[in-house]
């Protein structure tokens, strides 16, 4: 089983609509959580970071976590076309602090 | 700065050549990474510096990788006898360390094409 896990896609949604990511992990002592959004061609930037279980908002995105099924997840709310991006989950593990990173999946915001 | 700055942002060597690439972080931040991105893959990570720790070189592919950072600050990745499975994006990122955060911010990349 891999570190961090996220399905590649695409996934395809059309616009206005709401866009769910999903990661899951191995490492059941992980405490820290971070998406980032990567655009064809360039770095990747944090779009979210998340510490606690719940939800956590910032604008149209939330992140949720439930440590207890070791999977975090990005809802994308409103989905434009500028959202067509790939999404990478990284996970800071909790036995050797290592930040573990997903291949990421590949969102099309379809106008 | 303002951001992570990488140079030289496109690189193209002969096989056999010894590359360098270098990174400039944020200041302040005192965690700096390389990482390796292949066309389509995922990040590989290859180095990571803290402060005035001793580095995590565990990522690095081979004896012909190495890197420093020096004062602190600026760090250069160094790649001897290029290969072509060398080519791909190398990608610096720095935070403000502390082992407990993954807020990365990333610098534009240094594209390497080993011909």
């Amino acid at each position: 089983q891999k570190e961090v896990e996220q399905n590649s896609g695409p996934l395809s949604v059309p616009e206005g609509a709401i866009a769910s990511l999903n990661c899951t992990y191995s490492d059941r002592g992980s405490q820290s959580f971070f998406w980032y959004r990567q655009y064809s061609g360039k770095s990747p930037e944090l779009i979210m970071s998340i510490y606690s279980n719940g939800d956590k908002e910032d604008g149209r995105f939330t992140a949720q976590l439930n440590k207890a099924s070791q999977y975090v997840s990005l809802l994308i709310r409103d989905s434009q076309p500028s959202d067509s991006a790939t999404y990478l989950c990284a996970v800071r593990t909790g036995n050797n602090r290592k930040l573990i990173w997903g291949l990421g999946t590949s969102l099309a915001v379809n106008p | 700065g303002a951001g992570v700055s990488q140079s030289p942002s496109n690189k193209v060597t002969e096989k056999g050549k010894d590359v360098e690439l270098r990174c400039d972080p944020i200041s302040g931040h005192t965690a700096l990474y390389w990482y390796r991105q292949s066309l389509g893959q995922g990040l590989e990570f290859l180095i990571y510096f803290q402060g005035n720790s001793a580095p995590d070189k565990s990522g690095l592919p081979s004896d012909r990788f190495s890197a420093e950072r020096t004062g602190g600050s600026v760090s250069t990745l160094t790649i001897q006898r290029t290969q072509q499975e060398d080519s791909a994006v190398y990608l610096c990122a720095s935070s403000l360390g502390d082992i407990n955060t993954g807020e990365l911010f990333f610098g534009e990349g240094s594209r390497l094409t080993v011909l």
